[in-house]
């Protein structure tokens, strides 16, 4: 079975932080990377794409290592809202998309 | 406003009663996808669809049933729900030939007894 495999976390961590997320993902084919939020018992939400040469929204960089099977996403500065479940999503075969089981942030004051 | 509809948003329910959950998208997608969540599980998909009449199974079909006899609407079916069943459900919809970003309904929370 093809995975998506996270460290669910959680990670605690302070106002004003910078936090970094990795995922790997097992099949060497995958085509598309996303970064979705998920906050408690809501939908997710895309928060970004993920693209070969890396790419910024704002505090939020995702960055994509093809050789070796893993993206990441990073935070700068955490606010109190970015707390969290962080999504990792890849596709590799027609429409599909293959979610990590989700990394949860909780920043504290 | 775009948006991604399901309901009803909460149900209780009982073993072996049919139930269906709809789903409606106002975005004109061609993609619609159910997706249950379970803690420790994350995400699974269901059944998804690429177009009117187009369906195909994801990871998790066995037990529901699905339908896409109009662009907007992909209904979840569950001829005979069991417990095993109860679960977070979401219905999801973007626009097609590519994995284009997915829109999220509300989700559904379904308990079976």
């Amino acid at each position: 079975r093809k995975e998506v495999e996270q460290d669910p976390g959680p990670f605690n961590v302070p106002e004003g932080a910078t936090v970094a997320f990795n995922c790997t993902y097992s099949n060497s084919a995958s085509q598309s990377f996303f970064w979705y939020r998920q906050d408690c018992r809501k939908e997710p939400k895309l928060l970004m794409s993920v693209y070969s040469s890396g790419n910024e929204d704002g505090r939020f960089t995702a960055q994509l290592n093809r050789a070796s099977q893993y993206i990441s996403l990073l935070i700068r500065d955490s606010k109190l809202s970015d707390s969290a479940t962080y999504l990792c999503v890849v596709n590799w075969v027609g429409y599909a998309l293959n979610f990590g089981k989700g990394t949860s942030l909780l920043v504290t004051p | 406003e775009a948006q991604v509809t399901q309901n009803p948003r909460y149900l209780i329910t009982v073993t072996g009663k049919k139930l269906t959950v709809t789903c409606s998208q106002n975005m004109n997608h061609e993609y619609m996808s159910w997706y249950r969540q379970d803690p420790g599980l994350g995400l699974r998909q269901i059944y998804y669809s690429m177009n009117v009449e187009v369906t195909d199974k994801g990871d998790v079909p066995e037990g529901y049933k699905v339908s896409r006899k109009e662009k907007r609407n992909f209904p979840l079916i569950l001829e005979s729900p069991s417990p095993n069943q109860t679960s977070l459900y979401f219905c999801a919809s973007s626009l097609g030939l590519a994995p284009h970003e997915q829109y999220f309904g509300p989700g559904t929370r379904l308990t079976v007894t």
